[in-house]
C-alpha cells in the first residue's frame, strides 16, 4: 500500500514570489508520482508526472517537481507565481502495476496574494 | 474527445432517496475509477473497473453504495438509501492501457443529501 503526506495544508504567497509545495510518500514498491491541480468547482487536472529517468520533471504553467528517492519526496516548485495559480494542489502516487490507481495526499491550498 | 463526462453536476436529494451518478469515460480507455472527495477524508478511491469488470470495490463505504459498468462508455454509481453523510463531490476518472499512466478526471458531481 502507498500513502502520501502533504506537509502544508495552506500556503499563502505573494504574487511573483517563488513557491514550494511539499510532498512525501511511503511505499513498499516502486511508484509513479503525480501532481494534480484543482480549481474551484472543477475536476483535477494533471500538472506533471514522474515515471522514470530524469528526476527533475517539468509540467504545465511553469511548474516543476523533483523526485528524491532517498528522501521519498516529490516537491512541487514554481519560481514566480501568478494570481491565477490560486488553487488546491494534490500530490498522488500509484504503484507500478497494471491498475495503477492513485492514492492522493490531503491537498495544499495555494493562495497567491496581490 | 470531450474528456470524461459526469452528470449531473449538482444533485440535491432528501435522505432516504435513491441517487444515481453517471459517468462517460474517454473513448478507448480501459480503466474507470470512482473517487469521493470530502473535507474530512480528502480524495478516496471507491471502486475501479478494468474492461467493464469491477476489480476492487474495497473502498465502497457500505452496501448502500453500488457501481456498475454495463459497457465501455458508461458507468453508474448508485446510493440507496442516501444519507446526509454521503454529501460529497464524486469524481469519475478514466485511464488508458498499460503504456498510458495518466488518469483524466471528470468535473465531478456535487451531492448534497438533506
Amino acid at each position: 500500500a502507498q500513502s502520501v503526506t502533504q506537509l502544508d495544508s495552506q500556503v499563502p504567497v505573494f504574487e511573483e514570489a517563488p513557491v514550494e509545495l511539499r510532498c512525501n510518500y511511503s511505499s513498499s514498491v516502486s511508484v509513479y508520482l503525480f501532481w494534480y491541480v484543482q480549481y474551484p468547482n472543477q475536476g483535477l487536472q494533471l500538472l506533471l508526472k514522474y515515471l522514470s529517468g530524469s528526476t527533475l520533471v517539468k509540467g504545465i504553467n511553469g511548474f516543476e517537481a523533483e523526485f528524491n528517492k532517498s528522501q521519498t519526496s516529490f516537491h512541487l516548485r514554481k519560481p514566480s507565481v501568478h494570481i491565477s495559480d490560486t488553487a488546491e494542489y494534490f500530490c498522488a502516487v500509484s504503484a507500478r502495476g497494471s491498475a495503477r490507481q492513485l492514492t492522493f495526499g490531503s491537498g495544499t491550498q495555494l493562495t497567491v496574494l496581490p | 474527445d470531450a474528456g470524461v463526462i459526469q452528470s449531473p453536476r449538482h444533485e440535491v436529494t432528501e435522505m432516504g432517496q435513491e441517487v444515481t451518478l453517471r459517468c462517460k469515460p474517454i473513448s478507448g480507455h480501459d480503466y474507470l475509477f470512482w473517487y469521493r472527495q470530502t473535507m474530512m477524508r480528502g480524495l478516496e478511491l471507491l471502486i475501479y473497473f478494468n474492461n467493464n469488470v469491477p476489480i476492487d470495490d474495497s473502498g465502497m463505504p457500505e452496501d448502500r453504495f453500488s457501481a456498475k459498468m454495463p459497457n465501455a462508455s458508461f458507468s453508474t454509481l448508485k446510493i440507496q438509501p442516501s444519507e446526509p453523510r454521503d454529501s460529497a463531490v464524486y469524481f469519475c476518472a478514466s485511464r488508458g492501457g498499460r503504456l498510458n499512466t495518466e488518469a483524466f478526471f471528470g468535473q465531478g458531481t456535487r451531492l448534497t443529501v438533506v
